[in-house]
């Protein structure tokens, strides 16, 4: 099946700790990824991508994600969450084939975070 | 801001009303997208529009119609919906569809259908 996978669902952690979201993709997919996040009552906001080049892609507020081909993985990571980080998270990534391409989205991960 | 704007915010229609949504980029991107976020569903993808010209339409049921006047617009028509409908419905926009491109979302439209 061509999908990407976040295998959780949420993930609870305490301020100031490190933190990764997993995201795994099919091999039938692009290697065209994408990280959004989506604060609450919000749309979806670009956090990174990974296009090519370096597996290691820095974005917005202190996140990063890495490329792995061989683990056709890209986890997202953060080495310090802050309450505010407290969002659903959203890994993409173009699908080729059919009428047109697809920007096609796991099912989400919550990440909560405590004081 | 991302250059995607969605109006109204949100909507409460009776199952016999007809509504529309409406969707607005001037980002002179040429795909713009229509997308349902149900609680505890993924995304689904409605439709796609490249250069105006609908290329994907995903089994939506007849009662959502999409149209697409221009490249900086488009709509979606709503009528004799069912409460199953309601959901934050996201519009979306990108240069092309594919490749090195990100797509900008809208804050989205939340849909309450009574």
């Amino acid at each position: 099946a061509q999908s990407v996978t976040q295998l959780d669902s949420q993930v609870p952690v305490f301020e100031e700790a490190p933190v990764e979201l997993r995201c795994n993709y099919s091999s039938s997919v692009s290697v065209y990824l994408f990280w959004y996040v989506q604060y609450p009552n919000q749309g979806l906001q670009l956090l990174l991508k990974y296009l090519s080049g370096s597996t290691l892609v820095k974005g917005i507020n202190g996140f990063e994600a890495e490329f792995n081909k061989s683990q056709t993985s890209f986890h997202l990571r953060k080495p310090s969450v802050h309450i505010s980080d407290t969002a659903e998270y959203f890994c993409a990534a173009w699908n080729y084939g059919g009428a047109t391409n697809k920007l096609i989205f796991g099912t989400g991960t919550l990440l909560a975070v405590q004081p | 801001e991302t250059g995607v704007t969605q109006t109204p915010r949100h909507l409460v229609m009776g199952m016999t009303n007809k509504k529309s949504l409406k969707c607005e980029q001037h980002l002179g991107h040429n795909a713009m997208y229509w997308y349902k976020q149900s609680a505890k569903k993924p995304l689904e993808l409605m439709f796609v529009y490249s250069l105006e010209e609908r290329v994907e339409n995903n089994s939506v049921p007849s009662r959502f119609s999409p149209e697409c006047p221009n490249s900086s617009h488009l709509f979606l028509h709503l009528h004799t919906l069912q409460p199953e409908d309601s959901a934050l419905y996201l519009c979306a926009s990108s240069q092309a569809t594919g490749g090195h491109t990100e797509a900008f979302f809208g804050q989205g439209t939340r849909l309450t259908v009574v």
